[in-house]
């Protein structure tokens, strides 16, 4: 079982360029998650999608979309990339429920010139 | 979203030492509180859940507590050992969303 995969591990876009980062997990867990991670700041909540067929905002929304495509599969959009969006990218999922653990994917390492 | 805060920010500690380290919250808005611990170049990975006022949980060198009526979660490190440098994240469960702190960032120093 690979749990939770993210491509691609390493991007660098040009201010305006539009890119997909893809998130995908065979855990079978309800909820998925989009973090970036800032130095100095930890993580923070992009998009989540509580279930197949639902997204919601976090903390950080503006600038990016997402799409829960089926149960597995939860991509977030960067349309106009902007310097400000150079980040860490986590994509998680979780269980629902407040006792359950999130599991994290590897990372994917964006850079926007 | 919910204000969580880690103290301190960072800590050096020797290797064989003990030490802990604290995160706060609002206490009244609690569900359950998360401890991760995130090793550079890797992703987090849980190591407590805490549900309940005077829980205390442990895994190996590593131990926690709770308190939810004052808002605080201790996470106590016994005799570091250099894989014990990480960054401890603890988030704050509120419906389906975790709201992390900023993280204590603990060094070993062999």
């Amino acid at each position: 079982n690979a749990g939770v995969t993210q491509t691609p591990k390493f991007q660098v876009l040009k201010t305006g360029q539009s890119m997909t980062l893809q998130c995908a997990q065979d855990m079978n867990h309800n909820s998925m998650y989009w973090y970036r991670q800032d130095p100095g700041m930890g993580l923070r909540l992009i998009y989540y999608s509580a279930s197949e067929g639902t997204t919601d905002k976090g903390e950080v929304p503006n600038g990016y979309n997402v799409s829960r495509l089926n149960k597995r599969e939860f991509s977030l959009r960067l349309e106009s990339a902007a310097p400000s969006q150079t980040s860490v990218y986590f994509c998680a999922n979780r269980l629902a429920g407040s006792i359950h653990e999130q599991f994290f994917g590897p990372g994917t390492r964006l850079t926007v010139l | 979203i919910l204000n969580v805060e880690q103290s301190p920010q960072s800590l050096h500690v020797q290797e064989g030492d003990s030490t802990n380290f604290t995160c706060s919250f609002p206490s009244s808005n609690f569900y359950a509180l998360h401890w991760y611990r995130w090793e550079t170049a890797k992703s987090p990975e849980a190591l407590f859940v805490m549900t309940l006022n005077g829980d205390e949980k442990k895994k190996g060198r590593i131990s926690a507590t709770l308190n939810t009526k004052e808002g605080y979660s201790y996470l106590y490190i016994k005799g570091s050992q250099p894989e014990d440098s990480a960054t401890y994240l603890c988030a704050l469960n509120n419906d389906y969303k975790l709201s992390f702190g900023a993280g204590t960032t603990v060094t070993v120093r062999a």
